[in-house]
């Protein structure tokens, strides 16, 4: 079964840091590009990163910029969050999502069950 | 950025009826519009890429349409299992931005 696994999520002080990892099983994962997407405590969801299938190109969106960083290890069919200066507005269920491409168009079709990162003193 | 506006908010409809939900961008973004069904304590799920292709598994009483900045989501005949929230997404820029959902209730 096509799965994306998050872990890493957990309780962390403000200003902390935290890693995400995403594993990724029965697809070729060196073939996608991947994101994260995050969901605040009973708000919608916010797109937070991407990264191309061959890292080549990433992008953030500008309220996590110079503090996560997203990266992968396609040897390890693997996807990465490194969260620092973390602030109480991260706090959040953060998924990670492939992106599939048809043509010109692409969407999100495999999600994760998702990762909560709650950030408080 | 391209903000992305869901309406409503949420709507009250009962089983069997036909619902249309609407998504509107901030500036033209030709089909590249997306729309995911998320039911509490679930991740989302893709239904509609590129406005109007239906994804792989997804039942066709679901349908979108639209181009430029007005996009719309119908669902035909309503079922139990479709009570969720539903977000678009643009996919037109690599800053990929999500509407505020649109909450469908059972009447």
């Amino acid at each position: 079964e096509v799965q994306l696994v998050e872990s890493g999520g957990g309780l962390v002080q403000p200003g902390g840091s935290l890693r995400l990892s995403c594993s990724a099983s029965a697809f070729t994962f060196s073939g996608y590009s991947m994101n994260w997407v995050r969901q605040a405590p009973g708000k919608g969801l916010e797109w937070v990163s991407y990264i191309s299938s061959s890292s080549s190109s990433i992008y953030y969106t500008d309220s996590v910029k110079g503090r996560f960083t997203i990266s992968r290890d396609n040897g390890k069919s693997s996807l990465y969050l490194q969260m620092n200066s973390l602030r109480a507005d991260d706090t959040a269920v953060y998924y990670c999502a492939r992106e599939m491409v048809i043509g010109f168009q692409d969407g999100f079709d495999i999600w994760g069950q998702g990762t909560m990162v709650t950030v408080s003193s | 950025d391209i903000q992305m506006t869901q309406s409503p908010s949420s709507l009250s409809a009962s089983v069997g009826d036909r619902v249309t939900l609407t998504c509107r961008a901030s500036q033209s973004i030709s089909s590249y519009l997306n729309w995911y069904q998320q039911k509490p304590g679930n991740a989302p799920k893709l239904l509609i890429y590129g406005a109007s292709s239906l994804h792989s598994g997804v039942p066709s009483r679901f349908s979108g349409s639209g181009s430029g900045t007005d996009f719309t989501l119908t669902i035909s005949t309503l079922q139990p299992e479709d009570f969720a929230t539903y977000y678009c997404q643009q996919s037109y820029t690599t800053l990929r931005t999500f509407g505020g959902g649109t909450k469908v209730e059972i009447k």
